[in-house]
């Protein structure tokens, strides 16, 4: 079973930022916070990553909050290209389990 | 381009007739991994492989065969489909180092029905 919990869906306005939240409450100390995106039906796409740190590549921040129970991952400006489901994994490097994930949908 | 590529993208195929769907990473990438989606039930993971020769089952591996006889294929064997096995295929790879996988990077997808 997926060890996280995401809203089933949300909604943002092209320009603004999406922070799609994810509760994590039983992470263990060797399991890493992974983000994926899937856009309808294509291959799923790796976003970001953490363990205990914040983190920053070219496309969002992940916010990890001191007790490692939540995370956040923030689309600094949604584009209409960013609607997809997006997806919060905890991972100790083990095979993956995807949970429902996220909906979001960037609304013009 | 690092990718991740499937074939066939699309198969249509009688119930019993043995079919094979390739995958192969030009990234040098030990771990490789077959994925099935189903709506309602998300994406379900079939056979994983850590390294050349070494594989294990995942969560739904009845009625799938997988070999890794080199390091960049990772084919997926169905011996006898049925309709149960129509789905959208994921093949994912990814560095792997003492065990332990990294962000894995996915295939786009083969869409299998099964009549």
């Amino acid at each position: 079973d997926a060890k996280t919990t995401q809203p089933p869906s949300m909604d943002c306005a092209e320009g603004r930022a999406a922070n799609l939240p994810c509760n994590h409450s039983t992470i263990s100390g060797n399991e890493y916070v992974y983000w994926y995106r899937q856009i309808h039906s294509q291959g799923p796409q790796y976003i970001i990553h953490g363990l205990k740190n914040n983190e920053t590549n070219e496309m969002a921040s992940l916010i990890i909050t001191e007790d490692r129970k939540s995370s956040t991952l923030i689309l600094p400006h949604a584009t209409l290209r960013d609607t997809a489901v997006y997806y919060c994994i905890v991972n100790d490097g083990t095979p993956l389990v995807f949970g429902k994930g996220t909906r979001l949908s960037v609304i013009a | 381009e690092a990718q991740v590529t499937q074939n066939p993208r699309y198969l249509i195929t009688v119930t019993g007739k043995k079919l094979t769907v390739t995958c192969s990473q030009n990234m040098n990438h030990e771990y490789m991994s077959w994925y099935r989606q189903d709506p309602g039930l998300g994406l379900r993971q079939i056979y994983y492989s850590m390294n050349v020769e070494v594989t294990d089952k995942g969560d739904v591996p009845e009625g799938y065969k997988v070999s890794r006889k080199e390091k960049r294929n990772f084919p997926l064997i169905l011996e006898s489909p049925s309709p149960n096995q129509t789905s959208l295929y994921f093949c994912a790879s990814s560095l792997s180092s003492r065990g332990r996988t990294y962000e894995q990077y996915f295939g786009p997808g083969t869409r299998l029905t099964v009549t």
